[in-house]
């Protein structure tokens, strides 16, 4: 069955880095777009990251272009996201989340368990 | 402040049919699909309907989606207890090459 596993969250002060990764099992994870979706505790859903199933597309959400970069290793069957210049507002539980199929804007289908990232001084 | 627009609650009592609605725009809704999640307490959030009325397999046929426009809604009727949780709508997002989300709507079952 598919499962994604989400490792690397934790405290760290703001302006510093972190990098999540989310490791991928039961299904061919190169043919799969992915998607990195945060959620603020007891609020909304917001989308983070994207990247093609080939990693040859990517695209972020305005409130972390620049700061933060996503990645796939189709060997390893992970996708990371490296989170720098982090600031309090980047606190949330992050959530690695898989396309239901090649295309870009086919629905996203499963979902980690989630990683905590708290920004705090 | 979401992109897509939810009702902040809802109720219905066992057995009675709830509708939530979802409001967008041009470049989200009204140009792309409508999907849908439930997300219970301390949980990932679960797919319950993609393509504005598909369900995946497992999802009862008790939930149903629509879209009209730049509007969706998702219908869940026999209300049963296990359903109070968080609905989420989703729409990709042309004009910003990504995923919205409206601000959830927590279903009370009373």
């Amino acid at each position: 069955q598919v499962q994604l596993v989400e490792s690397g969250g934790g405290v760290v002060q703001p302006g510093g880095s972190l990098r999540l990764s989310c490791a991928a099992s039961g299904f061919m994870f190169s043919g799969y777009p992915m998607n990195w979706v945060r959620q603020t505790p007891g609020k909304g859903l917001e989308w983070v990251a994207f990247i093609s199933y080939d990693g040859s597309k990517k695209y972020y959400a305005d409130s972390v272009q620049g700061r933060f970069t996503i990645s796939r290793d189709t060997f390893k069957k992970t996708l990371y996201l490296q989170m720098n210049s982090l600031r309090a507002g980047d606190t949330a539980v992050y959530y690695c989340a898989r396309a239901m199929n090649f295309h870009d804007r086919s629905a996203v289908d499963y979902w980690g368990q989630g990683a905590l990232v708290t920004v705090s001084s | 402040q979401s992109v897509l627009t939810q009702p902040p609650s809802a109720s219905g009592t066992p057995g009675q049919r709830v509708t939530i609605s979802c409001f967008g725009s041009s470049p989200d809704i009204g140009t792309n699909a409508a999907n849908w999640y439930q997300q219970l307490p301390g949980t990932a959030p679960k797919l319950l309907i993609y393509g504005n009325d598909q369900r995946p397999s497992g999802v009862p046929d008790r939930f149903s989606g629509s879209k009209s426009g730049t509007s969706a809604s998702l219908a869940i009727s026999g209300l049963q207890s296990d359903d109070e949780a968080a609905y989420f709508c989703a729409a990709w997002d042309d004009s910003l090459n990504g995923w919205v989300f409206g601000g959830g709507t927590k279903l009370t079952v009373l």
